[in-house]
């Protein structure tokens, strides 16, 4: 199993601060990784795929980089819905799995 | 759009059983797999159990193995997860999302892009 490993657990950001986060696959992955927004009560909703590509409706404020085993999400300039736990998806082998989310707050 | 509805989930007792169903609609459901994702309460995401596009190819993770089924009625638009000899650790959200594999075009990418408001499961004595 691909163990996904997500840095920081949580990180405290102003609105209009950029916000980096951090994914990394206990093996390599190619760019078979997924990036998931969840807010509080909602389901989970797809921001990246790819690695790098944009879902369809996700604002440009978001991107993704990486491949192999390191990837980074990317929001440039937070808005106050982007507050919220984010996910990172290997689909690169089964059984897919995520990592431990990490919780974006206003600072 | 598209829609995914999951019912079915309640309040249990460990060892016993439920049904949760995913009524989908707004894009052609025979041509895509389907997942469980489950939540325990305040806990991260656990991906359960895939479905195929054809119903004929099923995958589960380790700890649901022989007592989860997933399946599929076509023509109900519906994939439903029997979950039986529930155990407390069985307690948490239960997510139906579509994967974006497009069986009939051969294009997309097999990730959740879709997910339904989830159906909770309560496993208690």
């Amino acid at each position: 199993e691909i163990v996904m490993t997500q840095s920081p657990a949580s990180l405290s950001v102003s609105p209009g601060e950029r916000a980096t986060l951090s994914c990394r696959a206990s093996q390599r992955i190619s760019s078979f990784l997924a990036w998931y927004q969840q807010k509080p009560g909602q389901a989970p909703r797809l921001l990246i795929y790819g690695a790098s590509n944009r879902a369809t409706g996700v604002p440009a404020r978001f991107s993704g980089s990486g491949s192999g085993t390191d990837f980074t999400l990317t929001i440039s300039s937070l808005q106050s819905e982007d507050f919220a736990v984010y996910y990172c998806q290997q689909y690169n082998n089964w059984p897919r799995t995520f990592g431990q989310g990490t919780k974006v707050e206003i600072k | 759009q598209v829609q995914l509805v999951e019912s079915g989930g309640g309040v249990v007792q460990p060892g016993n059983s439920l049904r949760l169903s995913c009524a989908a609609s707004g894009f052609t459901f025979s041509s895509y797999a389907f997942h469980w994702v489950r939540q325990a309460p305040g806990k991260g995401l656990e991906w359960v159990a895939v479905i195929s596009y054809d119903g004929k190819n099923k995958y589960y993770e380790d700890s649901v193995k022989g007592r989860f089924t997933i399946s599929r009625d076509d023509s109900k638009n519906t994939v439903y997860l029997e979950v039986d000899s529930l155990r407390p650790e069985d307690t948490a959200v239960y997510f139906c999302a579509k994967d974006g594999f497009d069986y009939d075009t051969l294009s997309g990418f097999p990730i959740f892009d879709f997910w339904g408001q989830g159906t909770p499961v309560t496993v208690s004595s």
